[in-house]
């Protein structure tokens, strides 16, 4: 079984651009989450999906961080514009999410590292 | 905020059974214990989770004490590729209960 996807790997970008990552959950999993985990801290989550509406989106910063999941599968994730206290690595995880047990276990992916400047 | 206490770091000699601790005294009755670890440069990684009893799987053994408010995961004989950061989480299962990760512990085995 395919893991969690993320692209690009790495990014590397100076303050005020804009950035965008893309997350391919493992198949048939409904529920998505993106996570920010700073050097030195756990992930921090950032917005859940459930299919394709938002569950939570209580820790994002709207002003500058949007996500979307179309049609329920794939998700991206933007930053504009970026700032230095963004640079961290960027997590996407997805879970399965029915009524049995573990069912609701969250897979990761590995990760987008971006870099400020 | 993390939920759980946990040392910030821990050796343990490849073979051996490493014994990470994790203090939750303000488990609510019903969150359960779940245990992550992260590799590095890789995303965090299930091994476990718990409610009141004991649980064994391939990866690990969780140990849950009568009163909840303490755990501990062991790994019965630790490799080099078990160094990694291990996360002690507590939360509601389903109902979106939210994975809140601490600071882990770091566990570095060494040969």
């Amino acid at each position: 079984e395919a893991g969690v996807a993320q692209s690009p790997r790495y990014k590397i970008i100076e303050k005020r651009q804009s950035v965008a990552f893309w997350c391919n959950p493992i198949s048939g999993h409904a529920t998505l989450y993106w996570y920010q985990q700073i050097l030195g801290q756990g992930p921090k989550l950032l917005i859940q999906f459930q299919n394709n509406g938002v569950v939570d989106d209580s820790q994002l910063p709207k002003d500058r961080f949007s996500a979307e999941r179309l049609k329920g599968v794939d998700s991206t994730l933007k930053i504009q514009p970026a700032k230095l206290e963004d640079s961290a690595v960027y997590l996407c995880a997805s879970s399965l999410e029915l009524a049995g047990p573990g069912t609701d276990t969250q897979y990761f992916g590995p990760g987008t590292r971006l870099t400020v400047l | 905020d993390a939920k759980t206490t946990q040392p910030t770091s821990m050796d343990c000699a490849e073979g051996r059974a490493a014994n990470l601790p994790c203090n939750h005294s303000t488990i609510s009755g019903n969150e359960y214990v779940y245990w992550y670890r992260q590799i590095h440069s890789q995303g965090p990684q299930y091994i476990i989770h718990g409610l009141k009893n004991n649980e064994t799987n391939e990866m690990a053994s969780l140990i849950i004490t009568e009163d909840r408010k303490s755990s501990t995961l062991i790994l019965p004989h630790a490799t080099l590729r078990d160094t990694a950061v291990y996360y002690c989480i507590v939360r509601v299962p389903h109902q979106g209960g939210k994975l809140i990760f601490g600071q882990g512990t770091e566990l570095s085995v060494k040969p």
